[in-house]
């Protein structure tokens, strides 16, 4: 079993749509949980950083987590084609090596 | 610009030379990580370096593979008698905050794409 584990997708949306992504892991002491965005060629850049379990909302983003089951979610509202991109989770223990899930892409079709 | 500077950006080598890939980081940021992402799989961790120190290498492979970071210069992450296999994205991140206090702000480079014929 991978440490981390995500949908590959491609996931394709009607533009205005809610769009849910997610991660299970396996390693119960993930403190901290990242969801990265990735266009195609470049870097990721960071999206939504959470801290333990709960909810955080910035905008369109809300980032869910819950430790008891090893799951966190990524909900984007109001999704745009601008948002097309692969989506990365990513977590860690101490906040040093980061272990990050495989991606989902996603297109947003206008 | 004061972003995460790679180079260089695409790189072909052939099996068995030496690829050399350059990481400065962003400004006033003083940690450095390298990552190796190859089609369809999530990027893997290779080093956690501060000026002059590596901190964890627990994902560079133990042969062929260096790294460092200087005192002076951008960091380097070194690839020695390169195989096929070695073919992949290399991203660098930098971060102003080490362990503990780091909140998952890893500023990423754009990369550097490796071919290895």
């Amino acid at each position: 079993q991978k440490e981390v584990e995500q949908d590959p997708g491609p996931l394709s949306v009607p533009e205005g749509a809610i769009v849910s992504l997610n991660c299970t892991y396996s390693n119960s002491a993930f403190q901290y949980f990242m969801w990265y965005r990735q266009y195609s060629r470049k870097g990721p850049e960071l999206l939504m950083y959470t801290y333990s379990s709960g909810n955080k909302e910035d905008g369109r983003f809300t980032a869910q987590v819950d430790k008891s089951s090893k799951y966190i979610s990524l909900f984007i509202r109001d999704s745009q084609p601008s948002d097309s991109a692969t989506y990365l989770c990513a977590m860690s223990v101490y906040g040093q090596n980061f272990v990050f899930g495989p991606g989902t892409r996603l297109s947003v079709l206008p | 610009n004061a972003g995460v500077m790679q180079n260089p950006r695409h790189l072909v080598r052939r099996r068995g030379q030496e690829a050399r890939l350059r990481c400065s980081p962003m400004k006033g940021h003083s940690h450095v990580y390298w990552y190796r992402q190859l089609p369809e799989e999530g990027l893997k961790f290779m080093v956690y370096l501060q000026k002059e120190n590596i901190i964890d290498e627990s994902g560079m492979p133990k042969e062929r593979f260096s790294a460092e970071f200087p005192k002076e210069g951008p960091s380097i992450l070194r690839i020695q008698q390169v195989v096929r296999g070695d073919s992949a994205a290399y991203f660098c991140a930098s971060s102003p905050r080490g362990v503990l206090a780091n909140t998952g702000e890893l500023f990423f480079g754009e990369g550097s794409r490796l071919t290895v014929l």
